[in-house]
Formats: structure tokens, C-alpha cells, sequence
């Protein structure tokens, strides 16, 4: 069984501040790393999907980076919003078959 | 460009009934995959379903199964439904699949069940 973890599980910020949380998953076989942002009474929304060691995205302030060798995503959120108060889940796959979802990272901005 | 379209939304079964819930993909995707999330977990993973064909499955019990039309809209089915069963079932469509494709989601069926 493919085993995901997120770290934190929650987090409160300032609007303003800068944040970052990690997804840890198994190295060996990886495929694919997707990231979501779930808002609280919509539906998940795709943010990203990395698929190369040393890979890294954006989208406005958002960034990820992936490491496959030893089995890591972190998210980065720069300037936080309140808007940006969602739950952060990533799901990787690994064996081109077999994807899971992490329990996600909670993460509230406070203006 | 239609979103996903599950339905219905909301249901309330007793124990030992079965439920039936329907998804409809975004025109064009041919993946569809179904997940459960109950409260403190994450989605877990019930299906996937390509062009009318299973492509991989999850660690759920046999109460839970599937289908895709060759329309690709997709029923999840759950027989003797159990207390347990009491979840917010989302689905989602891809164009190449659930592992390397951007996942839609829909809304959510949620069922309760007493």
C-alpha cells in the first residue's frame, strides 16, 4: 500500500506570511506527483502535476518542488491571502497504477 | 465547457439498502474515478474506470462496484450499506487517466446513512 505523508496537518498564518508544506511519499517506482487545493464547500482543483526529479512549478504564488530520489514534494505559498485558506492535498503515484491521496495539509490565513 | 456532473447530491439510506450515485464526465474524458473521504481522512481511492473498462481498484470491500456507459458517464453502486458507508463520494473525470492526467472533480454525492 502506497503510503503518503503531509506535514503539517494544519496551519494558521497571517495574511502576508510566507509558507511551505511537505508531501513524503515512497522514491522507488515513483510515476506522478499531483498537487489539489480543496476549499471548503467546492470541489478539489487541480494545482499541479510534476513528474521529474528536480522539477519545479508555478502558478501565481504558488510553487512546487519535487524530489523523486528520496521521495518529497514541498508547496510553497508566498504572501499568503485569506483567499488561499483551503486544505492542500497531494497524491503521487508510483507504478503507473497505484495513486493515493495524502490526508492534506489544513492551511488558514488570517487577515 | 460542461464541469462533472454528479447526482444526486444528497441521500439518506437505512443500513442494508443500496445506493446507486451517477457521474458524468467533462465531454471528452474517458477516465473516470470515484473516491470516498469520512471525516479526519483523506480521499481514498474506490475506482477507476477507462472507456468502459476497470483499470484499477482500491481496497474497498466487494459491497462497493462500478460501471462506465459508452457515454462515459459512470454509476458506483454500494450494497448493505453500513453506517460506515456515511461519506462524501466525489468523482472525477480525465482525459488520460486518473495517474498522470489533471483530475475534474464534481461536487459530491453525500450519503448518510442511518
Amino acid at each position: 500500500i502506497l503510503n503518503v505523508e503531509q506535514s503539517p496537518q494544519s496551519l494558521h498564518v497571517q495574511e502576508g506570511d510566507s509558507t511551505n508544506f511537505t508531501c513524503s511519499f515512497p522514491s522507488s517506482n515513483f510515476y506522478a506527483l499531483h498537487w489539489y487545493r480543496w476549499e471548503t464547500a467546492k470541489s478539489p482543483e487541480a494545482l499541479f502535476v510534476m513528474t521529474l526529479n528536480g522539477d519545479e512549478k508555478k502558478k501565481g504564488r504558488i510553487s512546487a518542488t519535487l524530489n523523486t530520489k528520496e521521495g518529497y514534494s514541498y508547496l510553497y505559498i508566498k504572501g499568503s491571502q485569506p483567499e488561499d485558506s483551503a486544505t492542500y492535498l497531494c497524491a503521487p503515484t508510483v507504478n503507473n497504477n497505484d495513486m493515493r491521496f495524502g490526508a492534506g495539509t489544513r492551511l488558514t490565513v488570517k487577515p | 465547457k460542461a464541469g462533472v456532473t454528479q447526482t444526486p447530491r444528497y441521500l439518506i439510506k437505512t443500513r442494508g439498502q443500496q445506493v446507486t450515485l451517477s457521474c458524468s464526465p467533462i465531454s471528452g474524458h474517458r477516465s473516470v474515478s470515484w473516491y470516498q473521504q469520512t471525516p479526519g481522512q483523506g480521499l481514498q481511492f474506490l475506482f477507476e474506470y477507462f472507456s468502459e473498462t476497470q483499470r484499477n481498484k482500491g481496497n474497498f470491500p466487494g459491497r462497493f462496484s462500478g460501471r462506465q456507459f459508452s457515454n462515459s458517464r459512470s454509476e458506483m453502486n454500494v450494497s448493505t450499506l453500513e453506517l460506515g458507508d456515511s461519506a462524501l463520494y466525489l468523482c472525477a473525470s480525465s482525459l488520460v487517466g486518473a495517474n498522470t492526467g489533471e483530475l475534474f472533480f464534481g461536487e459530491g454525492s453525500r450519503l448518510t446513512v442511518l
